[in-house]
């Protein structure tokens, strides 16, 4: 079964601060993987998607890189701002069979601080 | 264009009752995903359609839940006699086709409360 782990749970820091979310997930069978951010009481709004043959996409000042042998995707924020302030969740769609939906972590609730 | 639409965005329903939660893709989207978002369990995948056939209906929490889809458009979530652990938001997405090519755009989910 495939399972998605972000780290860290949460974070804080200041305004202007580059910095790193990670994602890690189980079985390296898939197809794509997306980060998505989600602010309070909204749906989800999608930031990134990378394909499995593809390493890294770069959206802005929004880099997510992949690396499916090791199981692990990075999300990459430059001089953050106060309105990157939100939950970041890392989805997986697996192509090992059976669901055909994406396998989400928990989320990283990212506060950046003005 | 317009978003993925969902309704009603607020859902307060004693236990017992049935509910009905429906989905408006963005138009033109083949494919059509549920998902539950609770505190305990984070997001999980419910269903998914392409066109109006579920080739998968086994992430469905029970046989209380069923979903269906016509015209390839319109999707409707019912559970049946609720339980105070259905409690969560209901969150729908489509993407263009089903495949590793294609985002998923969700809606902003209807949020349902069991007492």
């Amino acid at each position: 079964k495939q399972e998605v782990t972000q780290i860290p749970a949460a974070l804080s820091v200041p305004e202007g601060e580059n910095l790193v979310l990670n994602c890690s997930f189980t079985d390296s069978a898939i197809y794509n993987l997306q980060w998505f951010r989600q602010d309070p009481g909204k749906g989800l709004t999608s930031l990134l998607l990378i394909q499995s043959s593809q390493r890294e996409q770069t959206s802005g000042r929004l880099n997510a890189s992949l690396d499916k042998s090791s199981g692990r995707s990075t999300l990459y924020i430059a001089a953050s701002q106060p309105g990157d302030s939100a939950t970041y969740l890392c989805a997986v769609l697996y192509s090992g069979g059976g669901a055909d939906g994406l396998t989400f972590g928990k989320g990283t609730h990212l506060i950046i601080q003005p | 264009g317009a978003g993925v639409s969902q309704s009603p965005s607020n859902k307060v329903t004693e236990k017992g009752k049935d509910v009905e939660l429906r989905c408006d893709p963005i138009s033109g989207h083949t494919a059509l995903y549920w998902y539950r978002q609770s505190l305990g369990q984070g997001l999980e995948f419910l269903i998914y359609f392409q066109g109006n056939s579920a080739p998968d209906k086994s992430g469905l929490p029970s046989d209380r839940f069923s979903a269906e889809r016509t015209g390839g458009s319109v999707s409707t979530l019912t559970i049946q006699r609720t339980q105070q652990e259905d409690s969560a938001v209901y969150l729908c997405a489509s993407s263009l086709l089903a495949g590793d090519l294609y985002e998923q755009y969700f809606g902003p989910g209807t949020r349902l409360t069991v007492t």
